[in-house]
């Protein structure tokens, strides 16, 4: 059972686009939505954090809006550029452990 | 300030082989986990200790899974004997002792790419 739902799979946005990917839970118990960005051949890093007190949070180009009722949370990232190309990974935190979604694959193309 | 380490980056064994990878976490952070990502699929937990004991060991797959965090510094995961299916990114986390707040950020380590052949 995927208790973290994330799309698209990939997407590819223009240089100076505004690329959105999404995430549903499940669970309520969850009170941490982080999301990740991984480069080939590194870690997954932390690019911004909400706790579910708040429906929007940014920082810089990135903004994570959450919508505790549906259940869903989404990161937008504004003026997107070619250095973004990454996977993006949401996630969702309860005691102590985070349940992934899948993944999202962003090409930003120049 | 170093970052979280683990060692090898790449492993290929052939069935029924033992592989044992390591993880040295943050210095300072108590809490320390084990996640791994099957191509395609989403990064899994695996488990989670905080110092030396393990707090929640729900995700390991099997008993072909050990383990261990001497001393609550450096951790191993160890798989005997490894089977096909445990092929996969197998990464290492690591987060200071929350304060009031159940979850932190947890700081990833690059991961230990295993091949099962």
């Amino acid at each position: 059972q995927q208790q973290v739902k994330q799309s698209p799979q990939s997407l590819i946005v223009q240089k100076g686009g505004i690329s959105i990917i999404n995430c549903a839970y499940e669970n309520t118990a969850f009170d941490y939505f982080p999301w990740y960005q991984q480069f080939p051949g590194k870690g997954p890093a932390l690019l911004i954090a909400i706790r579910p007190d708040v429906s929007e949070k940014k920082e810089g180009r990135f903004t994570i809006s959450f919508n505790k009722s549906a259940k869903q949370f989404s990161l937008h990232i504004m003026d997107s550029q070619p250095g973004d190309s990454a996977t993006y990974f949401c996630a969702a935190g309860g005691y102590s452990t985070l349940t992934f979604g899948k993944g999202t694959m962003l090409l930003v193309s120049p | 300030e170093a970052g979280v380490t683990q060692f090898p980056s790449h492993s290929v064994i052939e069935k029924g082989q033992t592989v044992t990878l390591r993880c040295d976490p943050i210095s300072g952070h108590d809490n320390l986990y084990w996640y791994r990502r099957v191509m395609g699929k989403e990064i899994k937990f695996l488990l989670h200790f905080v110092k030396e004991s393990k707090q929640d060991e729900s995700g390991m797959p099997n008993n072909r899974f050990l383990a261990e965090r001497t001393g609550g510094t450096y951790s191993t995961l160890k798989v005997q004997p490894a089977e096909l299916e445990d092929s996969g990114v197998y990464f290492c986390a690591s987060s200071p002792l929350a304060r009031g707040r159940r979850t932190d950020t947890q700081y990833f380590g690059p991961g230990t790419r295993l091949t099962v052949l």
